[in-house]
């Protein structure tokens, strides 16, 4: 199975910040790579895909970069609607994983 | 607009079955592969199946956590995605997602969720 590493696990963060997660998948994974967004009692909604790639109306304060084993999710000018546990997740192989989450307060 | 909605969830005794149900609306299901993703309680994300699309002759992939205890299957012209639950344990409580693969293979669309409690 590919592992899919995930660090800080949280992160303090205030308002008008810009915060970095990143991912680290245990194979090279090309880009397949989403990033999703959890917030509290929430489904999760997706946020990137192929890595770097905006789902449709997700704003460009969000980005995501990186190939192979190494990913990063950038967040700038970070506000209160942002403050949520960020997921990454593989897709180049079954079974599909996720990063274990990184919860940002 | 996409739309997911989950239903047939519950409390279930250890060893029992459980069917989930997964209604589409809002965009061509017949075209999309659909999976079922689970959350237990104050956890992160779990894969636990994927149905294909026809084209791809409705094939079927599970997590090794629930292979040979679940079975999931969709009916197209119902626009509807299933998850039939067997041989529950107490480790299955959950809440379980439906969701949308895109074509380009990631999950773009999720439901609300559907509690599953496993419990004696």
């Amino acid at each position: 199975d590919i592992q899919v590493t995930q660090s800080p696990s949280s992160l303090s963060a205030s308002v008008g910040d810009r915060i970095t997660i990143t991912c680290r998948a245990s194979q090279d994974i090309s880009n397949s790579l989403a990033w999703l967004q959890q917030k509290p009692g929430k489904a999760p909604k997706s946020l990137i895909y192929a890595a770097s790639r905006l789902q449709s109306g997700v704003p460009s304060k969000f980005s995501g970069s990186g190939s192979g084993t190494e990913f990063t999710l950038m967040i700038t000018n970070l506000q209160p609607e942002d403050y949520a546990t960020y997921y990454c997740q593989q897709y180049k192989d079954y079974p599909l994983t996720f990063g274990g989450g990184t919860k940002v307060e | 607009e996409v739309h997911l909605v989950e239903s047939g969830g519950g409390l279930v005794q250890p060893g029992g079955s459980l069917r989930l149900s997964c209604a589409a609306s809002g965009f061509t299901f017949s075209d999309h592969y659909m999976d079922w993703v689970r959350q237990a309680p104050g956890k992160g994300l779990e894969w636990v199946a994927r149905a294909r699309n026809k084209a791809n002759s409705h094939s079927t992939e599970y997590a090794a956590s629930v292979r040979g205890r679940f079975t999931i299957s969709r009916d197209d012209s119902m626009n509807s995605l299933y998850l039939q639950m067997n041989s529950l344990k107490t480790e299955d409580t959950a809440l379980y997602y439906c969701v949308r693969v895109s074509r380009q293979c990631d999950f773009d669309y999720w439901g609300q969720g559907i509690l599953v409690t496993v419990s004696s």
